[in-house]
Parts: structure tokens; sequence; C-alpha cells
């Protein structure tokens, strides 16, 4: 009974250079969360994708960041030309498929990114 | 003001005592409410979940919720050193997102 599943756990970039996170969601769910949590602060909502769609965007930031949940594979959160202030915890959640606003999300392990 | 606050701590407590954590929010739209139980460099693990005001219990949890005051708590009974964790409150009902408290660090300390 796999639960979310995120890699890799960790990833070290050079500043400028791309980096790429994998979320694969819990089995039986269609509905995939990022958020980002760095020292100190709380999680903050980035995006919520379902398959082949982006539902809410609100929390991205606007240049560099995007994210994909395509009809077959894992969503990813990409982010482009990476600087310092990137490094933080990304954190991946999924819900069901009829997921509604009171549908409770479960969490994969995080990746940490650290940007040198 | 942050939407949702909660106290940073660290809470330290012995062994066996009622932990007390608490959550202020600051917008009515919220309808539902959430605590995870985040590790050390580990994801947050969902505790407790509840729609409406009053007591949620199960196991040593106890999840509480004051919509009239905005205020919501968790009280862990018989505290165990493997409680030791960052307590998250989350708020939703904006959508599908969940705004979550920086959370609070606790410390069962034997």
């Amino acid at each position: 009974n796999a639960g979310v599943m995120q890699n890799p756990r960790h990833l070290v970039r050079r500043r400028g250079q791309e980096a790429r996170l994998r979320c694969s969601p819990m089995k039986g769910h269609s509905h995939v969360y990022w958020y980002r949590q760095l020292p100190e602060e709380g999680l903050k909502f980035m995006v919520y994708l379902q398959k082949e769609n982006i539902i809410d965007e609100s929390g991205m930031p606007k240049e560099r960041f995007s994210a994909e949940f395509p009809k077959e594979g894992p969503s990813i959160l990409r982010i482009q030309q990476v600087v310092r202030g990137d490094s933080a915890a990304y954190f991946c959640a999924s819900s069901p498929p009829a997921a509604t606003s009171t549908d409770t999300q479960y969490f994969g392990p995080g990746t940490r990114l650290t940007v040198l | 003001q942050k939407e949702v606050e909660q106290d940073p701590g660290p809470l330290s407590v012995p062994e066996g005592a009622i932990v007390s954590l608490n959550c202020t929010y600051s917008n009515s739209a919220f309808q539902y409410f959430m605590w995870y139980r985040q590790y050390s460099r580990k994801g947050p693990e969902l505790l407790m979940y509840t729609y409406s005001s009053g007591n949620k219990e199960d196991g040593r949890f106890t999840a509480q919720v004051d919509k009239s005051s905005k205020y919501i708590s968790l009280f862990i009974r018989d505290s165990q050193p493997s409680d030791s964790a960052t307590y998250l409150c989350a708020k939703g009902g904006g959508g599908n997102k969940l705004t979550f408290g920086t959370g609070t660090q606790l410390k069962v300390e034997l």
C-alpha cells in the first residue's frame, strides 16, 4: 500500500541550473498538490493539478517555476535557472479522484533542494 | 496578519504529561481543520481532521474547534517520547489548497 512517492529525496544544483522534482500520487489518487517549506516557515501552497490540467496555480512564482501532471507518469515540478532562495523542502500531496475542498491530502516524504 | 497563527515553541514536557497545542485563524471562510505531525526531515502525517465546532477524539489525541473565537487545539494525553515532533495545524475551505501554521515543535522528555 504505497503512499505518495517523491524523488529524488535530495537534490543539489548550482545557481542557474534546472531542478526537476517528481511525484507519484497514492494509488487511486488523481489530484496532486505541491507545497514548499522554507526553513522556520510553514508549508506554503504552490499548485494544484489533476491529470493534464492545472486547476490552481495561485501559489506559484510567476517566473521560472512550472508544474505538470501528464496523463501517464508522475507529476513534475520544474524550476529553471535556480537561485539560492529556491533552497527548500518541496512536498507533494495527493487526494482521491472525487476530491472536494473538504478531502484530506496525504503527503510524500519531500525533496530537499539545495542550491549552491 | 497571517491567516493561521501558531506558537512555534519549542514546547518541552515530561513523559506522561497532557500537551495542549493551539492555533488561531483570521479568515471565516475556513470550514475544516486538520492537524499534521512532522518528524524531522520527513513529510507531514495526517493526525486529525474535523469540520465542525466541538471535540473529536482519536486514541490519545483530541482535536477541539471553536469557530466563534476562531481557535483550534490539539490535546495529547499520556505523551510519549515518540510524540516529539513538529505539529502543524492546517485550514481548508478556500478551494482545495490548505493553509498551514508555522508549526509547534514539541519535545517529550523521559
